[in-house]
């Protein structure tokens, strides 16, 4: 079982702020995903990444996926309250179908 | 597209009761999967199912837990005798591989007294 790490557990900060979370595993996935659940609701995927070394962008979030594959970090720039929820990352080392495996999260407030 | 349905939203059980859960994937979608959400443990897979064919079930905590599909829309999770410690959020989802895109149902939080 692939094990992923996610760091900080607890996030609460200032509107405005900057922050960074990060996912990290001892395995290589051929496949990371960000999601963010919102109180009530499932979680929503936000991006995937597939190749080592690459960057997304989604409006004022960053998202990294380490050369080596194994881990990823997401940072959000001027952080708002609508951007308060729980920051999941997931992997899959399947190669094809596609199963994904949860962290369990970074729990984020981001306050007014 | 109504995106995946769960129902019930919330229930309420006492011990030793029988619990089914109930799943409406996303039309066309061929893989589906059961979650269990815990604050201790997070978002952890029970059961994946592609084409309607149970793939790995090694989630499954015990006997206690069975899961169904019985055709592409319709899956089934079923806890016989329900014990306090199944109280949990339990997510359903959906996807089209190889798309790599997971969609959620909004969950069904389970409360076994």
């Amino acid at each position: 079982t692939q094990l992923l790490e996610q760091s900080p557990q607890f996030l609460s900060i200032q509107e405005g702020e900057n922050l960074t979370v990060y996912c990290n595993s001892s395995s290589v996935f051929s496949s990371l995903q960000w999601y963010r659940q919102e109180p009530g609701e499932g979680p929503v995927l936000l991006v995937t990444v597939v190749t080592g070394g690459e960057v997304k962008k989604l409006k004022r979030l960053t998202f990294q996926f380490g050369d080596a594959r194994k881990d990823s970090s997401l940072h959000i720039t001027a952080a708002q309250p609508g951007d308060t929820g729980l920051y999941l990352c997931a992997g899959d080392s399947t190669g094809g179908s596609y199963i994904p495996t949860f962290g369990r999260g970074t729990s984020l407030i981001v306050h007014p | 597209d109504a995106g995946v349905i769960q129902s019930p939203r919330h229930e309420v059980t006492e011990m030793g009761q029988e619990v089914t859960l109930r799943c409406k994937p996303i039309s066309g979608h061929n893989s589906l999967f059961w979650y269990r959400q815990t604050m201790m443990r997070g978002l952890e897979l029970l059961i994946y199912f592609n084409n309607n064919v149970p793939i790995d079930d090694s989630g499954m905590p015990e006997d206690r837990f069975s899961a169904k599909m019985p055709n592409a829309s319709f899956s089934t999770l079923k806890i016989q005798p329900s014990e306090p410690r199944d109280s949990a959020v339990y997510f359903c989802a959906s996807s089209l591989p190889p798309s790599g895109v997971v969609f959620f149902g909004p969950g069904t939080r389970l409360t076994v007294l």
